[in-house]
């Protein structure tokens, strides 16, 4: 399963919500998708699974949604640590599991 | 807490043999609840997962790489490996180790922790 990760680049002010889209070439079964946020040099930290499950101490402002081929990462009020990439990542059925390209979310 | 720490060589001549050791912490590999994992992501690019390991042995890995790769563990070390075989320039990237949680069926799911990642340069 193909995933596309859109915009590339969101330039938002902080306190602005975020809305980050992925979208898959095939349905995602049993809306097994999460999200994760990676800051630069640091790896990828988990944020959401399941599609809309928080992970452990994952702040309330961040929030998953969708089904099937089209998912989204909601970011209500963005805080200045919350500028970094997001991916998301498909592990529903056989292999392989299989990752988006990113949105980079950049202080406007 | 559970910690991962990737170690490896740095540099790899093309062609050569790639050997990732992921060293465990605070928890046990020997878990039927978690899988464990290698991921590499290349610079600019989004993660790309290689082969995950189960405590029992059974492995799953992606089939693009699959005629390459090796996973292995090491349970009385609590440690797991990769080895990359006939490397090439494409295999440049951080490779990362992570656990790789297991849903109500066994099925392996979605990755946390991962370890800090750890370069690996392919180059004469």
């Amino acid at each position: 399963i193909v995933l596309t990760q859109s915009p590339a680049t969101l330039s938002l002010s902080p306190g602005e919500r975020a809305t980050l889209s992925c979208g898959a070439s095939q349905s995602v079964s049993s809306r097994y998708l999460a999200w994760y946020q990676q800051k630069p040099g640091l790896a990828p930290r988990l944020l959401i699974y399941d599609a809309s499950f928080r992970a452990s101490d994952i702040p309330d402002r961040f929030s998953g949604s969708g089904s099937g081929t089209h998912f989204t990462l909601t970011i209500s009020r963005l805080e200045p640590e919350d500028f970094a990439v997001y991916y998301c990542h498909q592990y529903g059925g056989s292999p392989p599991w299989t990752f988006g390209q990113g949105t980079k979310v950049e202080i406007k | 807490q559970l910690q991962l720490q990737e170690s490896g060589p740095g540099r790899v001549k093309p062609s050569e043999t790639m050997s990732l050791t992921c060293t465990v912490s605070g928890g046990s590999i020997n878990s039927a609840s978690y899988y464990w994992g290698w991921i590499r992501q290349s610079p600019g690019k989004g993660p790309e997962w290689i082969a995950s390991i189960y405590f029992n042995g059974k492995t799953y890995s992606n089939p693009s790489l699959q005629s390459r790769v090796a996973i292995s563990t090491d349970l009385s070390k609590n440690k797991f490996f990769l080895k990359l075989r006939s490397v090439t320039a494409a295999d440049t990237a951080v490779y990362y180790c992570a656990r790789h949680v297991v849903d109500a069926y066994g099925d392996p799911n979605y990755f946390d922790p991962w370890g800090q990642g750890t370069l690996v340069t392919v180059s004469s």
